[in-house]
């Protein structure tokens, strides 16, 4: 059902940066802000990025977002075996009239 | 903060009725927000089921409308969540979560519940 297309993986050495993207349309991305969520295994997801680039209190700034048209991107700087996490992209779409999430990536740090 | 508790059966048998409650703790449930109920099927992504107001509005998954009633209860500080007419493919782990907004372009999950686990089957 996901309308929000991710990669499903990314990969990095510890310290170095990856990006994930999040692709949509203008029901959805193209005319609502983007947040992204962090789910560490066997735990609920965490908010990470909400309104495409800001960052709740405690999220440390290796984070970021932003959005450009119909897509959005999560950047991840000095990659931590911490940051193994699966990533999902969400905003509501207006013309499901409900709230979509992206298909998810996992982060794999090598 | 604001905490929120998922509770119900983890398991509910073919064609019958999933009931779970989300207790919120550290904040009223009259707060200016909305709170949602969220789903992950084993190994799989996010789906959201629908969300609902203090006011008893609510707003649901056209995917899922048919099967889903989101109510809430002030005096407790909890809402809950019935699917009815389940199958296997409902089973998931089922988030409760509470909404934040600053538009109606503009909305987010924050905090989660920590999530619980409801198989469907005989």
């Amino acid at each position: 059902q996901s309308v929000l297309t991710q990669p499903p993986s990314v990969s990095a050495a510890p310290g170095q940066k990856v990006t994930i993207s999040c692709s949509g349309s203008t029901s959805n991305i193209g005319n609502n802000y983007v947040s992204w969520y962090q789910q560490l295994p066997g735990t609920a997801p965490k908010l990470l990025i909400y309104e495409n680039n800001k960052r709740p209190s405690g999220i440390p700034d290796r984070f970021s977002g932003s959005k450009s048209g119909t897509s959005a991107t999560l950047g991840i700087t000095g990659l931590q075996t911490g940051d193994e996490a699966d990533y999902y992209c969400g905003t509501w779409d207006n013309s499901m009239s409900a709230y979509v999430f992206g298909t998810g990536t996992k982060v794999t740090v090598l | 903060q604001v905490q929120l508790q998922e509770s119900g059966p983890g398991l509910v048998k073919p064609s019958g009725t999933l009931s779970l409650t989300c207790a919120v703790s550290g904040g009223s449930i009259s707060s200016s927000n909305w709170w949602s109920w969220i789903r992950q099927p084993p190994g799989k992504g996010l789906e959201w089921i629908g969300e609902i107001y203090h006011s008893g509005s609510t707003n649901y998954n056209p995917s899922l409308k048919s099967r889903v009633t989101i109510s809430v209860d002030k005096s407790k500080n909890e809402f809950s969540l019935k699917l009815s007419s389940v199958t296997a493919a409902d089973t998931a782990v089922y988030y409760c979560a509470r909404i934040v907004s600053s538009g109606w372009d503009n909305s987010w999950f924050d905090p989660w519940g920590q999530g619980t686990l409801v198989t469907v089957s005989s």
